[in-house]
């Protein structure tokens, strides 16, 4: 059963629009959440993370936010941008490990 | 910096034969990872060490998976036999433990078995 669950497959957006990518967990134990942009052809880089004692954080165009009792956490990218169309990882640690468990990811595409 | 090395990066054999996948992780990091990236089952994580040690191995899915780490700066993942199943593009990742979480990936190995 997949602990991290990343429910849309793909994702289409206009270029300077807002892109939102959703992530949900089962394991109430996760305690740090990152996300990973993929290009084709090349490994996953990483993006942004949070803590799960924070419910925001903030790096440029890219936030990412977590709702604990929802076990739910988003990604919005403003504006979106052409070089933004990736597959994009959502990723959990539970117990100070560093032992990630992977979404299966989201392709977004930014239409210019 | 050159990033995490992997090699090599394509390879075609066929079932019953060894596949020994190759990875020089980013100079100074201390934990390294093997990732595999399927269709069906997305990106999962295979083993990793921290300081050369295997801490979890778990996530290999039989004994024909073994890896090692002979040294801060190499590590091999080998299938042997190597079956049509085992297809798809496996990732080393390292990091550096004290610094945080962040893994930088390698640009990956794909694999195909026929």
């Amino acid at each position: 059963d997949q602990q991290v669950k990343q429910n849309s497959p793909s994702l289409s957006v206009q270029e300077g629009r807002i892109s939102i990518l959703n992530c949900d967990y089962t394991n109430s134990m996760f305690d740090y959440f990152l996300w990973y942009k993929k290009y084709p052809a090349e490994g996953p880089t990483f993006l942004i993370s949070i803590s799960s004692i924070k419910d925001k954080n903030e790096d440029g165009r890219f936030t990412v936010f977590l709702n604990k009792s929802a076990k739910h956490l988003s990604l919005h990218i403003v504006p979106s941008q052409p070089g933004d169309s990736a597959v994009y990882f959502c990723a959990a640690r539970a117990d100070y490990g560093q032992n990630f468990v992977f979404g299966p990811g989201t392709r977004l595409s930014v239409l210019p | 910096d050159a990033g995490v090395i992997q090699s090599p990066r394509h390879e075609v054999t066929e079932m019953g034969q060894e596949v020994t996948l190759r990875c020089k992780p980013i100079s100074g990091h201390n934990s390294l990872f093997w990732y595999r990236q399927t269709m069906m089952r997305g990106l999962e994580l295979l083993i990793y060490f921290n300081n050369n040690v295997p801490i979890d191995d778990s996530g290999m899915p039989e004994d024909r998976f073994s890896a090692k780490m002979p040294n801060a700066s190499f590590s091999t993942l080998k299938i042997q036999p190597s079956e049509p199943r085992d297809s798809a593009v496996y990732f080393c990742a390292s990091s550096l433990r004290e610094q945080g979480y962040e893994q930088y990936f390698g640009p990956g190995t794909r694999l195909t078995v026929t």
